[in-house]
């Protein structure tokens, strides 16, 4: 059973709605990350939070605004997206510091229409 | 090099056949490495992490070779399960562990 849990598990949204997916973790990680998984596609690592604090872009477009409010939540925040921002998104957590393994929620599957 | 780089795939093999993937990586810093498994529309799971030379767990052997940087991950006895898409991931390492994925191996075990 994952110790990482995100909601919702789908979503389906229209190009000028705002929505936020949610990513809790009770692992007592400190670091947390937003990941993109388009068909076909490798991860792409879209934010990294490190006690809290972004630590990593990756020059994600604007439309997508993540917060990281304390350690155990994550929330990524959407707006005017694209069809083509349709994908997983998967949020991990980590410890941080050392090089530990990290562990996925279940993942969004996201549809823009 | 990229960061991180897998065998390209896919890997179409019998069941009871032994299979390797290799994955070379561009950090020399790292100290952990890591495969992960995901099936079709599934989160990464972790399978095995390696911190040293390598590691074991029952049909699955992992092994680090530092001085050419690259780990390889050998199933043996495959099964049907075992199909999934299997990652390497390595460390961007310096004390800040940002699990930095390669694009993965896709196998399929067939009858």
């Amino acid at each position: 059973e994952t110790g990482v849990t995100q909601t919702p598990r789908h979503l389906v949204m229209g190009m000028t709605n705002k929505k936020s997916l949610k990513c809790e973790q009770h692992l007592g990680h400190n670091a947390m990350y937003w990941y993109k998984q388009s068909a076909k596609k490798p991860l792409e690592l879209m934010f990294v939070y490190s006690l809290e604090e972004r630590v990593e872009n990756n020059s994600v477009p604007s439309r997508f605004s993540p917060e990281c409010p304390n350690s155990s939540h994550l929330f990524l925040h959407l707006h005017t997206l694209q069809p083509e921002d349709s994908a997983l998104y998967l949020c991990a957590s980590s410890l941080t510091g050392g090089e530990t393994e990290a562990f996925f929620g279940q993942g969004t599957r996201l549809t823009v229409v | 090099r990229k960061e991180v780089e897998q065998d390209p795939g896919p890997f179409n093999v019998p069941e009871g056949a032994t299979v390797a993937f290799n994955c070379t990586y561009s950090n020399s810093a790292s100290q952990s490495f890591f495969w992960y498994r995901q099936d079709c529309r599934k989160e990464p799971k972790l399978l095995m992490s390696v911190y040293s030379s390598g590691n074991e767990d029952g049909r699955f052997t992992a092994q680090l070779n530092r001085a050419s940087q690259y780990i390889s991950l050998l199933i043996r006895d495959s099964k049907l399960s075992d199909s999934a898409t299997y990652l390497c991931v390595v460390p961007q390492g310096g004390g800040s562990y940002i699990p930095t994925f390669g694009r993965g191996t896709s196998l399929i075990v067939h009858p």
